[in-house]
């Protein structure tokens, strides 16, 4: 079965700092996709990258980049040059087309907090 | 108005009342997702309609009843609820092959007293 592991339950960092929050995945499919998302104190879900197996370039999205190892399943998420409106729960999530149809399967998460 | 729209965002309710979520997309998408958000844990699939039919139903307990009476709107009945259900409940939708995968709604947060 798929499954994602996020190992930090909470990170601090320092306002105009860099961090790497990270996820491991686990999965027998060859062709798979890994997203990240940030879900404010609001609620909502913010789809923010997202990484396909196959491809061979690091997925960056303006302030966030994605570290991708393949060989050792990780899908770690860097956020460059924090600001206090990234303090948010991050998760880390997986497409899952067992069954036929698209569904994600999340990590438990890494809650953000941007220090000034 | 675009994107995932659920009412109501809050919603407090006894144990024996009925009560109904809403969810509406406009994003032409042809996948709708409800998803549970307990406190400390992950995120948990509750059921997944594609093309309005029902594909997946995660053992979720019968005093949860989803219907989706066309692609751009998905109801979540709930009646005889009990404390442990308090949660965030998650509204999604998505299309097939796109790479962007689900688009979120901002959830009800339910109490259930």
């Amino acid at each position: 079965a798929q499954k994602i592991t996020q190992t930090q339950p909470g990170m601090f960092v320092q306002e105009k700092e860099a961090v790497t929050l990270d996820c491991t995945y686990d999965t027998s499919d060859q062709s798979y996709g890994l997203f990240w998302y940030k879900q404010p104190s609001s609620g909502e879900m913010i789809f923010l990258i997202y990484q396909g197996s196959y491809d061979e370039q690091n997925a960056t999205e303006g302030r966030y980049s994605l570290n991708f190892q393949k060989a050792r399943k990780s899908a770690n998420l860097v956020i460059s040059a924090s600001q206090l409106g990234d303090s948010a729960m991050y998760f880390c999530a997986m497409r899952d087309l067992s069954g036929g149809y698209n569904k994600l399967i999340f990590g438990a998460g890494t809650r953000l907090a941007v220090h000034p | 108005e675009t994107g995932v729209t659920q009412t109501p965002r809050h919603l407090v309710m006894g144990m024996t009342n009925k009560k109904s979520l809403k969810c509406e997309q406009h994003l032409g998408h042809n996948a709708m997702y409800w998803y549970k958000q307990s406190a400390k844990k992950p995120l948990e699939l509750m059921f997944v309609y594609n093309f309005k039919e029902q594909t997946e139903n995660n053992s979720v307990p019968s005093r949860f009843s989803p219907e989706c009476p066309n692609s751009s709107h998905l109801f979540l009945h709930l009646h005889t609820l009990q404390p442990e259900d308090s949660a965030l409940y998650l509204c999604a939708s998505s299309q097939d092959g796109d790479n962007y995968g689900y688009t979120f709604g901002s959830g009800t947060r339910l109490t259930v007293v």
